[in-house]
């Protein structure tokens, strides 16, 4: 079994909606959780992280389900700016950060 | 912030040949580095991981080698290239203290 398992996509949709993406993870030791961006060709980089609170940053809300072992992220009013592939991203270790494993990513098309 | 600087950028090897591509990280010490690969259209296969200098974890069995000869140097390397180690290299830092892990830019690399 995958550490951590996305739906691959691609999800497309309009600018202006609301489109949320899951990430489930088979450790449930697990303590860290990201999210992270991809655009094509590019290194990832950090979107944000998860907590066991949920966090929210603009348009941007993530939130950690420790029970069903799933992380989400959900963006409000789509631009066509946000059109990458979001990184689920898992730290399975409970005392250090040796291993940082990644979803597949999961590809978002917004639209004109 | 981290640095972490990865060359070269794209790289056309031979089958059979030997490949070395190398990852340095700027602004700090005593990092966890990380080789991680990414097939086209797929996520991030973790290959490699150290957690210091001659310190190198194998995440799955391959073709590939790493070593880590200085504190912000990681190295990946293979004696004969297969076709299948096609894809996109990329080398991550983690140090204490950061909730994120950084991103070279990567090695697009293709062998015929």
């Amino acid at each position: 079994r995958k550490e951590v398992e996305q739906d691959p996509g691609p999800f497309n949709v309009p600018e202006g909606a609301t489109v949320a993406f899951n990430c489930t993870y088979s450790n449930s030791a697990s303590q860290s959780f990201f999210w992270y961006r991809q655009d094509c060709r590019k290194e990832p980089k950090l979107l944000m992280s998860v907590y066991s609170s949920g966090n929210e940053d603009g348009r941007f809300t993530a939130q950690l389900n420790r029970a069903s072992q799933y992380i989400s992220l959900l963006i409000r009013d789509s631009k066509l700016s946000d059109s990458a592939t979001y990184l689920c991203v898992v730290n399975p270790e409970v005392y250090n950060f040796n291993k940082f494993y990644f979803g597949s990513g999961t590809k978002l098309n917004v639209k004109p | 912030s981290q640095t972490i600087h990865q060359w070269p950028a794209t790289l056309v090897q031979p089958v059979g040949s030997p490949l070395s591509l190398e990852c340095t990280v700027e602004g700090t010490s005593n990092p966890n580095l990380y080789w991680y690969r990414q097939a086209a259209g797929r996520g991030l296969q973790l290959l490699f991981y150290s957690v210091g200098i001659g310190q190198i974890s194998s995440e799955v069995p391959q073709n590939l080698s790493a070593s880590r000869p200085q504190d912000r140097q990681f190295i990946l390397s293979s004696k004969k290239l297969l076709l299948s180690d096609s894809g996109f290299y990329l080398c991550a830092s983690w140090s204490s203290g950061n909730t994120e892990a950084f991103f070279g830019q990567g090695t697009r690399l293709t062998v015929v």
